[in-house]
């Protein structure tokens, strides 16, 4: 069975304390990995697009890495307002051939000033 | 533009109405989804389309009805819902098939009472 794993399922960071979060994955065949942040009561928002182990990706504070188990959203020297809920979700196959994005739970990040 | 636009953003609906949500995007998307949202929970994912065609129904009872009118347009038809459904509807559009980069909207609150 697909599964996506994230950790850990809360983070809470002193304003410019970097930490990594960590997103793994058991399925056949990755087509794609997705990072997505989303604030309560609002839809996620598309963070970065990940293929092929060794493949990163930068965004400001934020910085995406992929190995063939597993993908990290490192956030460096945070501000309150990166504080949201960090999701990762994987392009997999399903039993009758066609695609679906399967979702972690999500990382809820909080960041005090 | 690079906006999904949900409508309505708040719904109250008792379990004998009939009532609609609908999503509108002009980013010339041919992809387009459905996701639930329960509290503290990730997406999950309920139908897509492409190419104005429903290619994944993810067993969803048939109380949920989606439509799409053209393809611009998503709608989700409801009718005898249940407390249970209440949830966070989102809408999702992507460039192609695969969820590239797909854009969120910001989600249809709907309770059931």
């Amino acid at each position: 069975e697909d599964q996506v794993t994230q950790s850990p399922e809360a983070l809470r960071l002193q304003e410019g304390e970097s930490s990594s979060l960590n997103c793994s994955y058991t399925v056949s065949g990755l087509r794609g990995l997705f990072w997505y942040r989303q604030d309560p009561g609002k839809g996620p928002e598309f963070l970065f697009t990940l293929y092929s182990a060794g493949e990163e990706k930068e965004k400001e504070r934020l910085k995406a890495t992929l190995t063939k188990k597993e993908s990290f959203l490192h956030i460096t020297a945070p501000k309150p307002e990166d504080s949201a809920t960090y999701l990762c979700a994987v392009r997999a196959l399903t039993q009758g051939g066609s695609e679906k994005l399967v979702f972690g739970k999500g990382t809820k990040l909080t960041v005090n000033p | 533009d690079t906006e999904v636009t949900q409508t309505p953003k708040h719904l109250v609906m008792g379990m004998t109405n009939k009532k609609s949500l609908k999503c509108e995007q002009h980013m010339g998307h041919r992809a387009m989804y459905w996701y639930k949202q329960k509290a503290k929970k990730p997406p999950e994912l309920m139908f897509v389309y492409s190419y104005e065609k429903l290619s994944i129904n993810e067993s969803v009872p048939s109380r949920f009805s989606p439509e799409c009118p053209n393809s611009s347009l998503l709608n989700l038809h409801l009718h005898a819902l249940q407390p249970e459904d209440s949830a966070l509807y989102l809408c999702a559009s992507s460039q192609g098939w695969g969820w590239e980069k797909a854009f969120f909207g910001q989600g249809t609150r709907l309770t059931v009472v």
